[in-house]
């Protein structure tokens, strides 16, 4: 059974840093395309950016709103994802979820809500 | 920016059927995908590569489409169908991936 499992989440003063990680088990995770996605309260789903396995060149692509100040990476040897958020702004406050959006299916973590707040 | 809107809200009375669009601004003969959320709940594909059904999924949720409009009928609804649907694709490259602006579907 494929699981992702969000963590890091949690209040954050803008202008300020994160980490979310995302576990994953249950896939071959280094096979993998992984992506984030967001969902600010009260909103609609917005693709956050998305890493390539190192066998497809590890490409990684990012939103325009986030681009510069966002970095994804992955650990192979740890089947965990990672967003790095930094110069976090209000309007990045939402719950972020890591996914496979394979071709023919889709596994989504539960997410971690990141709040950018005074 | 590529763009797809939905209509805010569809409303349907159970047994009937309930039809979601999906309008791009620009055909990029990328697939569309399909995903319901309820409440407090990560999304669930419903819809793979503009018709596909993906297993576990009833047999009421079938997708079409046509020039730059792809749609998602949900057929016999039932009270567990009512949720927000999002349709999901990606630009011309297939770089960057979108979500529509996501569709209510309340059961009367």
């Amino acid at each position: 059974e494929v699981q992702l499992v969000e963590s890091g989440g949690g209040l954050v003063k803008p202008g300020g840093s994160l980490r979310l990680s995302c576990a994953a088990s249950g896939f071959t995770f280094n096979n993998a395309w992984m992506t984030w996605v967001r969902q600010a309260p009260g909103k609609g789903l917005e693709w956050v950016g998305r890493i390539k396995s190192k066998t497809d060149g590890g490409t990684i692509d990012y939103v325009a709103p986030v681009k510069g100040r966002f970095i994804i990476s992955r650990d192979d040897s740890k089947n965990t994802l990672y967003l790095q958020m930094n110069s976090l702004r209000s309007e990045d406050t939402a719950v972020y979820y890591c996914a496979t959006l394979g071709d023919s299916s889709a596994d989504w973590g539960q997410g971690t809500l990141v709040t950018v707040s005074s | 920016s590529y763009e797809l809107t939905q209509p805010p809200s569809v409303s349907v009375s159970p047994g009937q059927t309930a039809r979601i669009t999906c309008s791009a601004d620009a055909l990029t003969k990328q697939y569309v995908y399909w995903y319901q959320q309820k409440p407090g709940q990560a999304p669930v594909l419903v819809i793979y590569k503009d018709s596909e059904r993906p297993s576990g999924i009833p047999e009421r949720f079938s997708g079409s489409s046509s020039g730059t409009t792809v749609t998602l009928t949900i057929s016999g609804v039932q009270a567990e169908d009512e949720a927000d649907y999002y349709c999901q694709s990606a630009d011309s490259s297939g770089t960057f991936y979108v979500f529509g602006t996501g569709t209510k579907v309340t059961v009367l």
